[in-house]
């Protein structure tokens, strides 16, 4: 399985401010997936991000407050924008498997907002 | 839409003390059932994939299996270290690689 780091690992930020999370793999994938975890909730997908193409964004979720990039095959950012307290949750990245459909998680950028 | 139902949302046992754990599901067409594990602060853990009905899947003290409606992870003799938040999660044929998780189910093995 493919190793997953994210950066930061947590953060505490202000209303009104935005927050950029790293996602780096140490292997190419084709896809890549972001998560939301809120506190005492399970995950929710955010996008799916391809290299060289736009993300796609799950109902819910919009390009001008989440927007992602996706430059190579190994990396990819998450930003949050212009935070309120009701973006505090955990967000996770994720790739697929190599030849399955299970995906891998990173540990997790623990954000909260004040 | 896709619904996943863990239950119970938490449970305590015994060491030693085999359970199983119920995720209910209602996909049309599913591609299929992943079982992670969640330790506290830290992302999920890939543990099992499930496709049709009547596969099983173990891994040491965890037996994962498949019905058209459910799936059940089956934790034998169970140890502390078996202490987590175990998910399940179901991805749709037609949903690309969309992976819609359930609540989870908090487990807590006492000594």
């Amino acid at each position: 399985s493919a190793v997953i780091s994210q950066k930061p690992s947590r953060d505490i930020c202000q209303r009104g401010t935005s927050l950029t999370i790293q996602c780096q793999v140490d292997s190419q994938v084709t896809m890549m997936f972001w998560y939301r975890q809120q506190p005492g909730q399970s995950l929710t997908l955010i996008a799916t991000a391809n290299q060289g193409s736009e993300a796609t964004y799950e109902s819910g979720f919009v390009i001008d407050k989440f927007p992602i990039s996706r430059p190579n095959l190994t990396f990819s950012t998450l930003t949050v924008s212009n935070m309120s307290p009701e973006d505090s949750s955990i967000y996770l990245c994720s790739v697929e498997g190599q030849g399955h459909y299970e995906q891998y998680f990173g540990p997790g950028t623990r954000l909260t907002v004040t | 839409e896709d619904q996943v139902t863990q239950s119970p949302e938490a449970l305590r046992l015994q060491e030693g003390e085999s359970s199983s754990l119920n995720c209910s599901y209602t996909v049309s067409g599913l591609r299929g059932l992943f079982w992670y594990r969640q330790d506290p602060g830290k992302g999920p853990e890939f543990l099992f994939t499930l496709y049709s009905a009547g596969e099983e899947k173990e891994k040491e003290r965890l037996k994962a299996t498949l019905t058209k409606k459910e799936s059940f992870l089956h934790i034998t003799a169970p140890k502390p270290e078996d202490s987590a938040t175990y998910l399940c999660a179901v991805q749709r044929k037609a949903a690309g690689n969309k992976l819609t998780f359930g609540g989870g189910t908090r487990v807590l093995v006492k000594p």
